[in-house]
């Protein structure tokens, strides 16, 4: 069965960093095709970075220069390094499978505060 | 960036009506357009994916159709379930992107 468990986020003040964890179960990480999307409260979905099967990455405009995804073979795990984290960032982060985005994980709260 | 519009934002619907949602790519997108429902407080769930594909689990009451920059996402016969918001999201461009949303609403 496929599954997906987000984790890292909290509370952080704006210009700190935060690195966002999503174990995966059920498939590899390295084969497939992994998006982070986040939401801000009561706003809609927001496409935040990928990193394909061959490796490559893209960002958002918003996070570009800010948040680098990344994935741990060895432990079938995706990552999201956000640095420089402003107010605006402030979203429940989820990960997502493949193109089609088949399966989510729960989500992981940020909030950036002072 | 490809920029998905989605129409209408907002429809108050009875039940066992027929929902039309529509969104419209700036570029084409060809079939790469996958559509998602999202109630409250759960994660999105994949309904349809590259414009007309079924998922295993959801009912067959909800369609897709379209290509290139227009598509649409029908619920055929609502059902109070069914209240919730719905997006579409692109992954033609190296860079994904959503539509705003449209959330149904049970009258």
């Amino acid at each position: 069965e496929v599954q997906l468990v987000e984790s890292g986020g909290g509370l952080v003040q704006p210009g700190g960093s935060l690195r966002l964890s999503c174990a995966a179960s059920g498939f590899t990480v390295n084969n497939n095709y992994m998006t982070w999307v986040r939401q801000a409260p009561g706003k809609g979905l927001e496409w935040v970075s990928v990193i394909y099967g061959g490796g490559g990455t893209y960002y958002a405009d918003s996070v570009q220069g800010r948040f680098t995804i990344s994935r741990d073979n060895s432990k079938n795990t995706l990552y999201l390094q956000m640095n420089g984290l402003r107010p605006e960032d402030t979203a429940v982060y989820y990960c997502a499978r493949e193109a089609s985005l088949d399966y989510w994980g729960q989500g992981t709260l940020v909030t950036v505060s002072a | 960036e490809i920029v998905l519009t989605q129409s209408p934002d907002f429809q108050s619907v009875t039940l066992k009506e027929k929902v039309t949602i529509t969104c419209r790519a700036s570029q084409s997108v060809g079939s790469n357009l996958h559509w998602y429902q999202q109630k409250p407080d759960q994660s999105p769930k994949l309904l349809i994916k590259y414009a007309s594909q079924s998922i295993s689990g959801v009912p067959s009451r909800f369609s897709g159709s379209g290509s290139g920059t227009d598509f649409t996402l029908t619920i055929n016969s609502l059902e109070a379930e069914d209240a919730a918001a719905y997006y579409c999201h692109q992954s033609s461009s190296l860079w994904g992107t959503f539509g705003g949303g449209t959330k149904v609403e049970i009258k």
